[in-house]
């Protein structure tokens, strides 16, 4: 499946780094979602872009940033994270905030 | 807020032992999604539900969608271990963003 590709797919990274996430949708899809997923919890979602809008922030620390500069592409930029952050860090696209969703292969990040 | 619950958490079956996740809600759901997570995968869409009563089958997995449109199960028929994984359901109420359930961890013992 490359319908939604995500880059790295590793990722290891200091407290002071600074390194962003992307996501890509190759769907035709109106709706772009960041989901973290650690060990032993649910999925957790971050954040909804619809039509390039964020339409959810689920407080998520200003740690993390997200941009989508196009209904294709989306970023997650990181800074200062601490380590209860590392996790799988999963993208998705839908046709829109109702309908399934397609998800990358996401990226593992592991903060030292 | 909308709260999608998923029973049981973890299950262990011994291979071709029949399983059910049950998976419900505290709200009316427009639909009613499941997903497939594989060990080191990522979630992947396994089908939709729309209608009240509705039941659909891909193969040995069965679907269904409760007359109330809260509650959602679904049963594998004579699990095989290429169905280890964990299985969530997710929805959405009315014209709000789907909702992930916690998901049911499914071990095969061959």
């Amino acid at each position: 499946e490359t319908g939604v590709t995500q880059t790295p797919r590793h990722l290891v990274m200091g407290m002071t780094n600074k390194k962003s996430l992307k996501c890509e949708q190759h769907l035709g899809h109106n709706a772009m979602y960041w989901y973290k997923q650690s060990a032993k919890k649910p999925l957790e979602l971050m954040f909804v872009y619809n039509f390039k809008e964020q339409t959810e922030n689920n407080s998520v620390p200003s740690r993390f940033s997200p941009e989508c500069p196009n209904s294709s592409h989306l970023f997650l930029h990181l800074h200062t994270l601490q380590p209860e952050d590392s996790a799988l860090y999963l993208c998705a696209s839908s046709q829109d905030n109702r309908y399934e969703q397609y998800f990358g292969p996401g990226t593992r990040l592991t903060v030292t | 807020g909308q709260q999608v619950m998923q029973i049981p958490q973890y299950q262990h079956v011994q291979e071709g032992e029949d399983f059910t996740t049950y998976c419900n809600s505290s709200t009316t759901l427009s639909n009613i999604q499941w997903y497939k997570q594989r060990p080191g995968g990522h979630p992947v869409f396994l089908i939709q539900l729309v209608k009240s009563g509705e039941v659909k089958k891909q193969k040995r997995l069965t679907f269904q969608f409760g007359e109330a449109k809260k509650n959602s199960s679904l049963h594998i028929t004579a699990t095989q271990t290429t169905d280890v994984g964990t299985y969530f359901c997710a929805g959405p109420k009315g014209y709000q963003k789907v909702t992930f359930g916690i998901g049911t961890k499914l071990q095969v013992i061959p």
